[in-house]
C-alpha cells in the first residue's frame, strides 16, 4: 500500500507570493491533517479535512487555507508569504475515526526569501 | 489551553543503554497517545501508541507507559542502537476534537 505523498518536496518563494502544497493520502483514508514544523515551535496543527469538509482548525491566520477534493486529496494554500512561513509542512492521513493513528508524508520544505 | 510538555529536549546515551522520554498532557479528555520517530529528511513515523484504557504496552525494545492520574506518559527504549538516533515526538489526542497536540520533540543520540 502506497504511503502518504506530498508534492512538491522543496519550494523556494519570495515574500508576498502565494504557494499551494498538495497531499495525497493513503488509499481509503478520508481524513487529511496539515501541520507546520519549525525548529522552535515543533509540530503545530493547521487544520483537518474529512470528506471535503474542514472539521478542525488550529490557531493560524487566515492566510493559511486548505481544501479537500472528492478523492480525498488535499491542498494547502498560503497567501502573502512571510519570512516566518519558512518551515516543513507535513500532512497526515487516517480513516478519520476519533483517536485514530495518523500516518505522515515526507513533508514539503518551504523556504521564503 | 491544550498543551503537551516533553522532556528532555536532547538525550545522549551509549549504545546498549536505555533511553526514557517523558511527556505530560493537560487535556483530561485525551485518550490516545502515539509516539513518532522522525529521521532526517523524513516525516514522522509511528513507532508505538497507547490508549487510556491501558497502562503499558510493549513492542520488542520499545515500551510506553501511561499514568492517567498524573497525566504522564513515557517512552522507553532498551538496548539502544545507533539507528535509534532520531527525533522522537509524543502526542495526545482525544475523540472529541479529531486533532493531536504534539510535544516539542526529543533529539536522541546513541553513541557507538
Amino acid at each position: 500500500k502506497a504511503g502518504v505523498t506530498q508534492t512538491p518536496r522543496y519550494l523556494i518563494k519570495t515574500r508576498g507570493q502565494q504557494v499551494t502544497l498538495s497531499c495525497s493520502p493513503i488509499s481509503g483514508h478520508r481524513s487529511v491533517s496539515w501541520y507546520q514544523q519549525t525548529p522552535g515551535q515543533g509540530l503545530q496543527f493547521l487544520f483537518e479535512y474529512f470528506s471535503e469538509t474542514q472539521r478542525n482548525k488550529g490557531n493560524f491566520p487566515g492566510r493559511f487555507s486548505g481544501r479537500q477534493f472528492s478523492n480525498s486529496r488535499s491542498e494547502m494554500n498560503v497567501s502573502t508569504l512571510e519570512l516566518g512561513d519558512s518551515a516543513l509542512y507535513l500532512c497526515a492521513s487516517s480513516f478519520g475515526r476519533p483517536g485514530e493513528t495518523q500516518y505522515f508524508g515526507p513533508g514539503t520544505r518551504l523556504l521564503v526569501l | 489551553g491544550e498543551n503537551v510538555e516533553q522532556h528532555p529536549s536532547t538525550l545522549s546515551v551509549q549504545e546498549g543503554d536505555s533511553a526514557v522520554i517523558k511527556c505530560t498532557y493537560s487535556d483530561s479528555a485525551s485518550n490516545y497517545f502515539p509516539w513518532y520517530k522522525q529521521e532526517l529528511g523524513k516525516g514522522p513515523q509511528l513507532i508505538i501508541d497507547i490508549r487510556s484504557n491501558v497502562g503499558e504496552k510493549k513492542d520488542q525494545r520499545i515500551a510506553v507507559t501511561l499514568n492517567k492520574t498524573a497525566k504522564h506518559f513515557s517512552l522507553h527504549i532498551t538496548e539502544t542502537q545507533p539507528e535509534d538516533s532520531a527525533v522522537y515526538f509524543c502526542a495526545a489526542g482525544s475523540s472529541g476534537t479529531y486533532k493531536y497536540i504534539f510535544g516539542t520533540g526529543t533529539r536522541l543520540k546513541v553513541l557507538a
